[in-house]
């Protein structure tokens, strides 16, 4: 059963528009949540992360959002650039424990010119 | 220098055969992972260690086994290759519970012919 769902494989948004990245997660226990990026040919890089104490954190273009009554995080990226296309994982863990990484699927984010 | 090396890069393997694939991280970070991720899907922990006397299966640990051989080292091996086993795998690198999450090295994309 997964524990951490992105339900869009991919999103295209026209350069400049705010693009927005959704995840979902059924396990209550998690209680820190984090957003990869991932180019081709290269490692996962941590983009930006949320604590469950908060409901936002913003870092330059990127916002990620976070509802806990309803499980459910948003990555905004405004304005979006075209280097900002690549592949996105949503992740999240217990910060108590062995710190073990759930991982989405991933969404893969197209920015058109 | 990448903070965190994988090698090989690419390996093709045949059936039954044994590979080992390798990790170094120059970062001093106690907790070393291994994920592997497969198209269209997130990426599932294997084994991860946090310090060299401490080894522990993740979610997907059946037919690998793993060997911290150093703080800095930590090598992923396959007994006995079969092609499900064909994928991406990640290499990363943590210092605890941290707000930047993991460091992944750039991936080591094995086949299994």
């Amino acid at each position: 059963d997964q524990q951490v769902k992105q339900n869009s494989p991919s999103l295209s948004v026209q350069e400049g528009r705010i693009s927005i990245l959704n995840c979902d997660y059924t396990n209550s226990m998690f209680d820190y949540f984090l957003w990869y990026k991932k180019y081709p040919a290269e490692g996962p890089t941590f983009l930006i992360s949320i604590s469950s104490i908060k409901d936002k954190n913003e870092d330059g273009r990127f916002t990620v959002f976070l509802n806990k009554s309803a499980k459910h995080l948003s990555l905004h990226i405004v304005p979006s650039q075209p280097g900002d296309s690549a592949v996105y994982f949503c992740a999240a863990s217990e910060l108590a424990g062995s710190y073990q990484l759930t991982f989405g699927k991933g969404t893969k984010l197209s920015v058109i010119p | 220098d990448a903070d965190v090396t994988q090698t090989p890069r690419n390996r093709i393997t045949k059936t039954g055969k044994r590979i080992m694939l390798e990790c170094s991280q120059t970062k001093g970070h106690d907790r070393m992972y291994w994920y592997r991720q497969d198209p269209g899907l997130g990426l599932r922990l294997i084994y991860y260690s946090f310090d060299v006397k401490d080894i522990n299966k993740g979610e997907i640990s059946d037919g690998y086994s793993v060997s911290r051989q150093a703080q800095a080292k930590f090598s992923l091996s396959l007994e006995s290759a079969i092609p499900n086993q064909t994928a991406l795998y990640f290499c990363a690198t943590s210092n605890g519970p941290s707000l930047r999450g993991a460091f992944f090295g750039q991936g080591t994309r094995l086949t299994v012919v």
